[in-house]
């Protein structure tokens, strides 16, 4: 079965550092992954996603994730995190034909410094 | 508006009750979602719909059932609600290869 990992429960950056949070995922084959955000009281908003090709994706907000097979990993960067940043960051692997089932890591806090 | 709507944005009610949450979009999507997310635990299916004739269940679908009655519109309903089942519940739609579209969540308390 596929899972998604996502090591860090929280993070802290200082604004206009830069930023990497990590996600790990299990599955057999190449999957589709996701990246999504969800600010407080809201429900979540698609960054970026990458289903084949070129494996650095850009996405919205100023975000890029990175596909590396080899290590099983869709890490998130941003090279200057912005105070507007702060939120909490989902991984999301899916495994296509048939039903799209989607699994969701467990989510990674961001809180950015002044 | 919004692309995915959900009512209630928040509810409170007392175990034993039944409740129903809604969920209509504008997207044009034909699959529609409900998840439940819970601190920690990242959010869990609990059915999902590929057309209106189309219901499936997902990993967590006891105590719950859902109804499709056009393709814009997708409710959840639980049928005698238990204080485990407080949470966010989202909605949320897709196309068969894109990423998901969620609603802004409705936040369940059951007393």
């Amino acid at each position: 079965a596929q899972s998604v990992t996502q090591p860090d429960i929280h993070i802290t950056v200082s604004e206009g550092a830069s930023l990497e949070l990590r996600c790990n995922y299990s599955y057999g084959a190449t999957p589709y992954l996701f990246w999504y955000v969800q600010s407080p009281g809201q429900g979540l908003q698609l960054l970026l996603k990458y289903f084949s090709g070129d494996t650095l994706v850009q996405g919205i907000k100023g975000f890029e994730a990175e596909f590396k097979r080899s290590q099983s990993s869709f890490n998130l960067r941003k090279p200057s995190v912005h105070w507007s940043d702060a939120a909490e960051y989902f991984c999301a692997v899916s495994v296509l034909g048939g039903y799209q089932k989607v699994t969701f890591g467990t989510g990674t806090k961001l809180q950015v410094i002044p | 508006d919004a692309d995915v709507t959900q009512t209630p944005r928040n509810r409170i009610t007392k175990t034993g009750k039944r409740i129903m949450l809604e969920c209509s979009q504008t997207k044009g999507h034909d699959r529609m979602y409900w998840y439940r997310q819970d601190p920690g635990l990242g959010l869990q299916l609990i059915y999902y719909s590929f057309d209106v004739k189309d219901i499936n269940k997902g990993e967590i679908s006891d105590g719950y059932s859902v109804s499709r009655q056009a393709q814009a519109k997708f409710s959840l309903s639980l049928e005698s609600a238990i204080p485990n089942q407080t949470a966010l519940y989202f909605c949320a739609t897709s196309q068969a290869e894109g990423g998901y579209t969620f609603g802004s969540g409705t936040r369940l308390t059951v007393v």
